[in-house]
């Protein structure tokens, strides 16, 4: 299994701001993977995290608006810029091994409210 | 592409019942169908998953079937206990596939055990 911490756990932002969430691992992974939860809705894959070249973004997702960083096998960070109030949204990091075959290990979440 | 659909939404058990949340996929060449389970504020977590080799499978008082013929499975919790209230999310995907962009997740079933 991984452990998963995320940083922050919850903000509140003002519209026209961006944010940084950071997601460290407590082991080195291949993938990382970032998803969005809007409030009661199930999860929607933003990005793939790749370390050592760009993220691949999943459609309706864009690099300006959730610029991706993965610097090392066990630390990654999304952006959220230029927030408006249809951000606010559970953003969720998560990690696959090779030996788990398929399964996902998730951080707790960092819930963003908008105002 | 696949497409997973979960039902109900929301379900409310009388303590120590059974508790059943059903999903349906649609494309023929998934075989791996995890269940992940997520308390409020926390991330999700897997809670069981099945192979398209097996019908059924059981871990204590949870259970999960496959019909591979109807594309359906479902997750029947017995002898619910408090603790079991959470948003429960199944989803499907093509087995040892690493990348997160190949596991759809259903729409979410909001369980609430009534004492």
């Amino acid at each position: 299994s991984a452990v998963i911490s995320q940083k922050p756990s919850r903000d509140i932002c003002q519209r026209g701001t961006s944010l940084t969430i950071q997601c460290q691992v407590d082991s080195q992974v291949t993938m990382m993977f970032w998803y969005r939860q809007q409030p009661g809705q199930s999860l929607t894959l933003i990005a793939t995290a790749n370390q050592g070249s760009e993220a691949t973004y999943e459609s309706g997702f864009v690099i300006d608006k959730f610029p991706i960083s993965r610097p090392n096998l066990t630390f990654s960070t999304l952006t959220v810029s230029n927030m408006s109030p249809e951000d606010s949204s559970i953003y969720l990091c998560s990690v696959t091994s090779g030996a788990s075959d398929g399964e996902l290990f998730f951080g707790e979440g960092s819930r963003l409210t908008v105002l | 592409g696949e497409n997973v659909e979960q039902h109900p939404s929301t379900l409310s058990v009388q303590e120590g019942d059974s508790a059943v949340i059903k999903c349906t996929y649609s494309d023929s060449a998934s075989n791996y169908f995890p269940w992940y389970k997520q308390e409020l504020g926390k991330g999700p977590q897997l809670i069981i998953d099945i192979r398209s080799n097996v019908g059924e499978k059981k871990d204590q008082r949870i259970a999960v079937t496959l019909n591979k013929t109807a594309k359906h499975f479902s997750l029947h919790i017995t002898e619910t206990q408090p603790e079991d209230s959470a948003v429960y999310f199944c989803a499907a995907s093509m087995s040892g596939y690493s990348s997160a962009s190949k596991i759809i997740f259903g729409s979410g079933t909001r369980l609430s055990i009534r004492p």
